[in-house]
């Protein structure tokens, strides 16, 4: 199975900050790299798909970037609804595996 | 607007059978895979199994595999999850979600998940 390892695994910023969580893949798996948004008691909210395209009704804020097995997920101007769990999912091979998540809190 | 309603979970026995249904509406069922995905209390998520848009294809985690069977009803616009031979280690929330249509493996919309506890 491919691994993801996302870093940092948890992370505090400030309202108005920018932030960038990066996901690393044990193996090369081209563009087939989606993030989700969760926060607490609700379903993962999917963000991007295609390590850059964003899912409709889903802001610019959020940018994804990378190929191979490097990817960032970039959020703008944080404002409190984006304090969540974010995280990164291969779906390259079978099965689709989830990086470990990174916790985005208020500083 | 797609909407996805899971049902079926509960407190099972360990070693018992679950049957988890997910009703879909707001989109043509018919033409998109769909997967199950778990969250264990605490912990990230695991994807479990999906199922193409007609059932001739379906694949497992292997930790589920013969135990688990991953189904649909077009015509009802449902899809299922039998799990048989329940761990503890199967205790999560079970979510039902739609795959995008560019490809099989990741999804675009999520059900609100059923919570299945495996406990004596």
């Amino acid at each position: 199975d491919i691994q993801m390892t996302q870093s940092p695994s948890s992370l505090s910023a400030s309202v108005g900050d920018r932030v960038t969580i990066t996901c690393r893949a044990s193996q090369g798996i081209s563009n087939y790299l989606a993030w989700f948004q969760q926060k607490p008691g609700k379903a993962p909210k999917s963000l991007i798909y295609a390590a850059s395209s964003l899912q409709s009704g889903v802001p610019s804020k959020f940018s994804g970037s990378g190929s191979g097995t490097d990817f960032t997920l970039t959020i703008s101007s944080l404002q409190p609804e984006d304090f969540a769990t974010y995280y990164c999912q291969q779906y390259n091979s079978y099965p689709p595996t989830f990086g470990q998540g990174t916790r985005l809190e208020i500083k | 607007e797609v909407q996805l309603v899971e049902s079926g979970g509960g407190l099972v026995q360990p070693g018992g059978s679950l049957r988890l249904s997910c009703a879909a509406s707001g989109f043509t069922f018919s033409s998109y895979w769909m997967s199950w995905v778990r969250q264990a209390p605490g912990k990230g998520l695991e994807w479990v199994a999906n199922i193409k848009q007609d059932g001739s294809e379906k694949y497992y985690v292997d930790s589920v595999k013969g135990r688990f069977t991953i189904s649909r009803d077009n015509a009802k616009n449902s899809l299922y999850l039998q799990m048989n031979s329940l761990r503890a280690e199967d205790t999560a929330v079970y979510y039902c979600a739609r795959e995008i249509e560019a490809a099989a493996g990741t999804s675009d919309y999520w059900g609100q998940g059923t919570l299945v506890t495996v406990s004596s």
